[in-house]
């Protein structure tokens, strides 16, 4: 079992651009959950997607959108980068949208500058 | 208020201690307690979660919830060097498309 896996590791972007991370779930999960982890911090909940729409959001602009495909997989994109979006953006997938056992990815650390 | 607090540490112990880690929340609608362990530059690791009040034990793990004090904790018997690393707290109400609240996590160091 890979278990969660995110793409790419590492990005660094300017100011203003646009970015795409992505997540393959665990095998046998269908329900993704995306989260910012700034440094010193414990992960925010962004939103999550389950049957491939957005089911809850956090407390974050519409700068940040996601989309989930058939096959379960999912993508982040945030638009208009800023300087304070640079964190540890983390994937947690779990077996439906209620489960309390979430695992995450190694996430992908994104710097702006 | 934060919804979540967690003391951040550093909290160092000598290889062989009982280790104590501990959240307080306010809001009583959350169910589900979860216990994550992160290493530097990893991503986090879940330990254990419980439902409601209660203890349960893995290992060497025990979780504790106490939901009347709203206070919930992680002990870790005979503490090895690999348990160095930041302890994460998350909490949920269990809702439909439920988002974790994480407290800002306890860093351990577990000395030789």
């Amino acid at each position: 079992d890979a278990g969660v896996t995110q793409s790419p590791t590492h990005l660094i972007k300017t100011r203003g651009q646009q970015v795409t991370l992505r997540c393959s779930p665990k095998s046998g999960h269908d329900t993704v959950s995306w989260y910012q982890q700034a440094l010193g911090q414990g992960p925010q909940f962004i939103f999550q997607y389950y049957e491939e729409e957005e089911r809850q959001r956090g407390n974050f602009p519409d700068r940040f959108s996601g989309h989930q495909f058939p096959n379960y997989s999912s993508e982040l994109n945030v638009n208009a980068l800023l300087l304070g979006d640079s964190a540890l953006y983390l994937c947690a997938s779990s077996l439906d949208s209620r489960s309390a056992e979430a695992f995450f990815g190694q996430g992908t650390r994104l710097t702006v500058v | 208020q934060k919804e979540v607090e967690q003391d951040p540490g550093p909290l160092s112990v000598p290889e062989g201690a009982i280790v104590s880690l501990n959240c307080t929340y306010s809001n009583s609608a959350f169910q589900y307690f979860m216990w994550y362990r992160q290493y530097s530059r990893k991503g986090p690791e879940l330990l254990m979660y419980t439902y409601s009040s209660g203890n349960k034990e893995d290992g060497r793990f025990t979780a504790q919830v106490d939901k009347s004090s709203k206070y919930i904790s992680l002990f870790i018997r005979d503490s090895q060097p690999s348990d160095s690393a930041t302890y994460l707290c998350a909490m949920s109400a269990g809702n439909y498309g439920q988002n974790f609240v994480f407290g800002p996590g306890t860093r351990l160091s577990v000395l030789p």
